[in-house]
């Protein structure tokens, strides 16, 4: 079956580390996104990539980073730099524009204590 | 700056009854809208879209509506059932821009 797997599920980091959430896809898909849900708010894009070796800041880049090395991979590294890392964390992907619709992952939670 | 604004954090209805969810939105560049559906610790999924060319869209029980004039959309679910409780996300997109509104949740009671 076709899909997006992040990994892993929860995951807790003293502050001041770095930790890096995977995201994984078999869809063949071309563009691939991350996105923070926090309370109350709606989703905000950290990063996006269109093609492999190439990606962009979204809404929310500051003290994130990301790779697009492999087409199916997109992974996400939460560095010390950010202020507030505690959130649960989406991944998508799309084949293409937007406007079809994204196939998101299950999203990773990241609780940093 | 939210683009996509949803104003009701939350929604209850009873079953077989109509739920209506809301939608706004500021840039008139968007041309594709989306309905996605969330279940706790889950990622959402796509229900429904509906392109800036049309002003209605019907999938089974799940009908949107756009008004472009008064940029609004709007989610029609007929009949709800209990299954339909969730958290339902609106999404505005132009390309490769997709913006989410903060979600309600739905509560459909039997």
């Amino acid at each position: 079956d076709g899909g997006i797997t992040q990994s892993p599920k929860y995951l807790f980091r003293k502050e001041g580390q770095n930790v890096t959430l995977s995201c994984e896809q078999n869809l063949n898909h071309d563009a691939m996104y991350w996105y923070r849900q926090d309370p109350g708010q709606g989703l905000r894009l950290i990063y996006y990539s269109q093609i492999v070796n190439d990606f962009q800041k979204g809404d929310i880049a500051e003290g994130y980073s990301v790779s697009r090395e492999k087409k199916e991979s997109f992974p996400l590294t939460v560095t010390s730099a950010q202020k507030n890392p505690t959130a649960f964390y989406l991944c998508a992907s799309s084949q293409g524009v937007s406007n079809y619709g994204y196939t998101f992952g299950s999203g990773t939670r990241l609780t940093v204590v | 700056d939210q683009q996509v604004k949803q104003n009701s954090p939350s929604l209850s209805v009873q079953e077989g009854r109509i739920s209506i969810l809301n939608c706004d939105y500021t840039n008139s560049m968007f041309d594709y809208f989306l309905w996605y559906k969330k279940y706790p610790a889950e990622g959402p999924t796509f229900l429904i879209s509906i392109s800036s060319i049309k002003d209605k869209n019907e999938d089974g029980r799940f009908t949107v509506f756009l008004n472009k004039s008064a940029k609004h959309l709007s989610l029609h679910i007929v009949p709800s059932q209990p299954g339909d409780s969730a958290v339902y996300f609106c999404a505005a997109s132009g390309g490769y821009d997709m913006r989410f509104g903060a979600g309600t949740r739905l509560t459909v009671k039997p």
